[in-house]
């Protein structure tokens, strides 16, 4: 079975500082996708990451892939209060269905 | 507007009652999924369908039956066997092309309470 990790599993940052969420992944796959939802909400596709060195940024994020190390990471720069969230990476494997992450609790202080 | 809706957004539900969550897509997406998201947590498949009148069990099937006769809708029943039900109840949808890269769009969920 496919085990999707992720940490950390909560962040309280900063506004206007950096950091990175980690999503490791058990099994080969070059296929990984990430998740936004706000609370009591659904989830918002953020980026699909979908070949060994994949880098895609929208705004303030930033998501790599790297499929021998079987790791993905979300980078905040100059994190701000909207966004505030839980992030979750997901792993597609063979196609037919995604394993996700724990997800990550992101608080951003003013 | 396409999208998937799941109605309703609230269900309560008494102890040893069926109940079923609706989800409906205008996408034209193939596939389909049913989630359950727990507090705290992430997200397990209950069950998904790759094409009409197909379905495959996920992790956590058990106490939960699904049917898929029309490709836009992919409705979700919680049985009496399902002991904990108590959850927050996401379907999602997937356009299924030969190389399979597209992402999952949900919808907005519906919460479940046990009475």
């Amino acid at each position: 079975e496919l085990k999707v990790e992720q940490n950390p599993l909560f962040l309280s940052m900063q506004e206007g500082k950096n950091y990175t969420i980690y999503c490791n992944y058990s099994t080969t796959s070059d296929r990984l996708y990430w998740y936004r939802q706000d609370p009591g909400k659904s989830l918002e596709s953020l980026f699909v990451l979908l070949s060994n060195g994949a880098v895609k940024q929208e705004g303030r994020l930033m998501a790599s892939l790297d499929t021998k190390a079987r790791l993905s990471t979300l980078h905040i720069t100059a994190a701000v209060h909207d966004l505030s969230a839980t992030y979750f990476c997901a792993v597609d494997l063979l196609g037919n269905q995604f394993y996700f992450g724990t997800g990550t609790s992101l608080t951003v202080i003013p | 507007d396409g999208g998937i809706t799941q109605s309703p957004k609230y269900l309560f539900r008494k102890e040893g009652q069926n109940v079923t969550l609706s989800c409906e897509q205008n996408l034209n997406h193939d596939a389909m999924y049913w989630y359950r998201q727990d507090p705290g947590q992430g997200l397990r498949l209950i069950y998904y369908s790759q094409i009409v009148n197909d379905f495959q069990k996920g992790d956590i099937a058990e106490g939960y039956s699904v049917s898929r006769e029309k490709k836009e809708s992919f409705p979700l029943t919680v049985t009496s066997a399902q002991k904990n039900p108590t959850a927050f109840y996401l379907c999602a949808s997937r356009r299924r092309t030969g190389t399979y890269t597209d992402t999952q769009y949900f919808g907005p969920g519906t919460r479940l309470t046990v009475l």
